[in-house]
């Protein structure tokens, strides 16, 4: 059965450093996304993406994050200067529009994310 | 505006016993709804969803029913196994076409031998 995988599993960086997150979604997916959960809290929207560019983002996503789909089977999301405030699990997610699924989101397992 | 939101935090249910973990939601302009299992360690795994237009769904084992009156869904697990031990969300899309998902606390079903 085909899933969206993540890596890194676990990242550990220095607060004010760059990381980058890894996501390959489901091959004939279209839809792309990417959610935050903080420990013990619910899961958080960050970002959606389609054709290319993003198509809603919440207030959580500032400045500080972007998206990119560099190839045609990775998805992958920038924090440029991380906070402690960004330490949590973060999850990609995607959708297929086709068969009028477009809101069933299949998640991967996520990278934790711990700044120091 | 948008609230997805549990009752119960914590639910423990005898193995072979059904289990109902409840939610409610604001949005009167929510049309989807999915329920999520987590595991420890694990994303968020699909388990069944539901349309505004219907008010019971049922898989393998599972059942959602959608109340739009009192703006309540539910998650009936029938016979439960200890592999149904998780925490169980709730989400909905807010409004039609919607790609975020909002997603309740959680719930954390265990299940007792």
């Amino acid at each position: 059965e085909p899933e969206v995988t993540q890596t890194p599993s676990h990242q550990v960086t220095q607060m004010g450093q760059e990381v980058i997150l890894r996501c390959v979604p489901i091959s004939n997916h279209l839809y792309f996304y990417w959610y935050r959960q903080i420990l013990g809290q619910k899961v958080e929207f960050l970002v959606s993406f389609y054709n290319n560019e993003i198509s809603e983002k919440s207030e959580i996503f500032d400045d500080q994050f972007s998206v990119e789909r560099p190839d045609g089977s990775n998805f992958t999301l920038k924090i440029r200067s991380t906070k402690l405030e960004d330490s949590a699990m973060y999850f990609c997610a995607s959708s297929d529009p086709t068969g009028g699924d477009l809101e069933t989101q299949y998640f991967g397992p996520g990278t934790r994310l711990l700044v120091l | 505006g948008e609230s997805v939101g549990l009752h119960l935090p914590t639910l423990s249910v005898q193995e072979g016993d059904n289990s109902i973990i409840n939610c409610a939601y604001s949005n009167s302009a929510s049309d989807y709804f999915i329920w999520y299992k987590q595991e420890s360690g694990k994303g968020p795994q699909f388990i069944i969803d539901i349309r505004s237009n219907m008010d019971k769904r049922q898989g393998q084992r599972v059942t959602v029913l959608l109340n739009k009156t009192v703006k309540h869904l539910s998650l009936q697990i029938a016979a439960t196994q200890p592999g149904d031990s998780a925490v169980y969300f709730c989400a909905e899309n807010g409004i039609q076409g919607a790609q975020k998902l909002v997603f309740g606390q959680g719930t954390r079903l265990t299940i007792n031998p």
